[in-house]
């Protein structure tokens, strides 16, 4: 079936490092993947997004790495922040599902200072 | 401006009971999602509804039921709850016009199901 799933249930880095997370898909198909952050309380905030005719997009500290050829997503976080400690979620989307995104479980970062 | 806002924040039901949960979207956004989390199962999609019709439905019994009102906020309910309904379920607004993108997300409903 369709899913998308992240390596690593945790991650524990200091501060200043720099973060990768990671995120296998399983749908050849997806076209549309996106990465949230979400803190305790809140809802899932949207981080970067990424189409899959590109391998590669940056943002504020955060790039997006995607590589069809082995179904692989990564998040880089440069120069981590105790802020940044939340859960991440990568969320894919294919043409075939519509609107609905197929969310992974979701990597725990936790930095420390 | 407005982010999503949904209400109440906390419920508390019996098993058996029914329940409505209430997504008032960003202004302007005519699509709203809902998704239900849970340790197991993660993010699950529920329903999408866009100009008050029903999109998209994801894999979930009749039992999760949703509607959408002319001013775009959408009501979800569930009836006959079961202890496994127990989650946090979340609503994002989109305008709805490309797949998947866009969507802002609520801080959600917390539901516990006794």
């Amino acid at each position: 079936g369709e899913s998308v799933g992240l390596h690593l249930p945790t991650l524990s880095v200091q501060e200043g490092d720099n973060s990768i997370i990671n995120c296998a898909y399983s749908n050849s198909a997806s076209d549309y993947f996106i990465w949230y952050k979400q803190e305790s309380g809140k809802g899932p905030q949207f981080i970067i997004d990424i189409r899959s005719n590109m391998d590669k997009r940056q943002g504020q500290r955060v790039t997006v790495l995607l590589n069809k050829t082995v179904k692989h997503l990564s998040l880089q976080i440069a120069a981590t922040q105790p802020g940044d400690s939340a859960v991440y979620f990568c969320a894919e989307n294919s043409p075939q599902a519509g609107t609905a995104l197929i969310f992974g479980k979701g990597t725990t970062l936790s930095v420390s200072s | 401006k407005a982010g999503v806002t949904q209400t109440p924040r906390y419920l508390i039901k019996t098993r058996g009971q029914q329940v409505t949960l209430s997504c008032s979207p960003i202004s302007g956004h005519r699509s709203v999602s809902w998704y239900q989390q849970t340790p197991g199962q993660g993010l699950q999609f529920l329903f999408e509804y866009f100009s008050e019709t029903q999109r998209n439905k994801g894999n979930f019994p009749g039992r999760f039921s949703g509607r959408q009102f002319s001013n775009s906020r959408s009501e979800m309910n569930v009836s006959t709850l079961e202890l496994g309904d127990s989650a946090l379920y979340l609503c994002a607004s989109s305008f709805g016009t490309t797949s998947g993108s866009g969507y802002t997300f609520g801080s959600g409903t917390r539901l516990t199901v006794v």
